[in-house]
């Protein structure tokens, strides 16, 4: 069955970057887009960007643009959503998500890992 | 951006009715519209995609209709297990946008 397990909560600083893994199992990796969705705690879900693991080409929602790079290694079935200049704001659990289909359905989530950025 | 709006944030119903929840896109996403069920703590479950195509696994009690710019969740008899938030999703353009969220409470 299609998997997607996420690493661990991390706790960073404000300031810091993140590095969130996804490994992919169950499915051919390089067959299907991954997006990034994120929540921020007791709000709504908030997408990020998508990637096609394949290619490796990306797109970011304009409010990530220039902070967040969506990266895999395909000889891993991993994908990899890194979070730079954080601050309080970027407190959530982020979600890695497989796209389904041609017109991509958000099929498969992650667990989520928790990010918390406290001084 | 596509805006995404549900209706009401806030249900409350009980065991065995039939609930309804709204969604309306800001402009049409023809029939690109996903639901999903999120429960404490857990990653959000895809219900019904394409509008009113039903993921593998889901009971019928579960439907979707709508297309264009307003679009609706059914349960037709509401169970126990299906006490949850719901959104609705558009996935006809970037960025992806969600709802708000609709808490479906016990009453």
């Amino acid at each position: 069955q299609v998997q997607l397990v996420q690493s661990g909560a991390e706790v960073k600083k404000p300031g810091a970057s993140v590095k969130v893994s996804c490994k992919a199992s169950g499915y051919t990796f390089t067959t299907l887009d991954l997006h990034w969705v994120r929540q921020a705690p007791g709000q709504g879900l908030e997408w990020m960007g998508w990637m096609n693991p394949n290619s490796g080409n990306t797109g970011y929602a304009q409010k990530f643009q220039g902070r967040v790079i969506l990266t895999r290694d395909t000889s891993i079935s991993t994908a990899y959503m890194e979070l730079s200049s954080l601050t309080s704001a970027d407190t959530a659990v982020y979600y890695c998500v497989r796209g389904r289909g041609a017109v991509a359905c958000l099929d498969s989530w992650g667990q989520g890992t928790l990010l918390t950025v406290s001084s | 951006d596509i805006q995404m709006t549900q209706s009401p944030s806030t249900l409350s119903a009980s065991v065995g009715d039939r609930v309804t929840i709204t969604c309306r896109a800001s402009q049409s996403v023809s029939r690109w519209l996903a639901w999903f069920q999120q429960k404490p703590g857990k990653a959000p479950k895809l219900l019904i995609y394409q509008a009113s195509s039903l993921e593998i696994g889901v009971p019928s009690r579960f439907s979707g209709s709508g297309s264009g710019t307003e679009f609706t969740l059914t349960i037709s008899s509401l169970q126990p297990d299906d006490f949850a938030v719901y959104y609705c999703q558009q996935y006809y353009g970037f960025p992806y946008t969600f709802g708000q969220g609709t808490k479906l409470e016990i009453k």
